[in-house]
């Protein structure tokens, strides 16, 4: 399919485990990002790539951790997951050097964590 | 650091109505854009309205525009025409034209009655 995609879409995990969040993209965009959607809180960014093999901190990137080693794919991974990373996570994308798109950020569906 | 506030958790509107939404926001730097989402009941986050801080002539988007105030680094949307498919949250966010980061306000719950 075309555009970008997070898997999976419902996750249920125990406290300790670890877990790693799917995200893949078609366009070829340069930037990926990672965000954390709470209630009261808006989006927070967790980590964001500017390319393969090139990452970087967010707002709120404890707990967890990125690699990008092909540009179509940033997995997210939480080491050893806390009911604090209940939440919904959103990827995102988006290619600077476009002309028509500027820093627009295309999003996936989002995947819904519960960390029991 | 850039910092966006939506002062207002919660709208409501009638259907066909106008409704105009608040964002604020703090930078010091000149070179940016501003960005409206929309995030329905089915979480998919949708681009409503852009703006690029050089440029002076508000955005519009057929029902959407905005309200461009630089000087008083605010950022409004108006929604003419409420439709009940208006009834999402919606997102202020702001990006520097230098990376793609974008910074997110809190979000604002816009209810749509018919």
């Amino acid at each position: 399919d075309a555009g970008i995609t997070q898997s999976p879409r419902y996750k249920i995990t125990e406290t300790g485990r670890q877990v790693t969040l799917m995200c893949h993209q078609t366009w070829s965009h340069s930037y990926m990002f990672w965000y954390r959607q709470d209630l009261g809180h808006g989006l927070r960014l967790i980590y964001y790539s500017a390319a393969a093999d090139i990452t970087d901190k967010g707002e709120v990137p404890d707990g967890y951790v990125v690699s990008r080693s092909k540009t179509e794919n940033f997995p997210l991974t939480l080491e050893s997951a806390t009911r604090s990373q209940t939440s919904v996570y959103f990827c995102a994308s988006s290619d600077p050097s476009g002309t028509a798109h500027y820093n627009e950020q295309f999003f996936g569906p989002g995947t819904r964590l519960t960390v029991l | 650091a850039q910092t966006v506030t939506q002062s207002q958790p919660e709208m409501s509107v009638q259907e066909a109505e106008t409704v105009t939404l608040s964002c604020t926001y703090d930078t010091s730097e000149s070179n940016y854009y501003l960005f409206w989402y929309k995030q329905p009941p089915s979480r998919q986050m949708i681009l409503v309205i852009r703006q690029e801080a050089y440029k002076q002539q508000n955005a519009t988007e057929n029902r959407f525009s905005v309200n461009f105030q630089k000087a008083a680094k605010s950022f409004s949307l108006k929604i003419s025409d409420s439709q009940l498919g208006d009834t999402a949250m919606y997102f202020c966010a702001f990006g520097l034209r230098a990376n793609s980061k974008l910074t997110f306000g809190k979000g604002i719950t816009l209810s749509v009655r018919p």
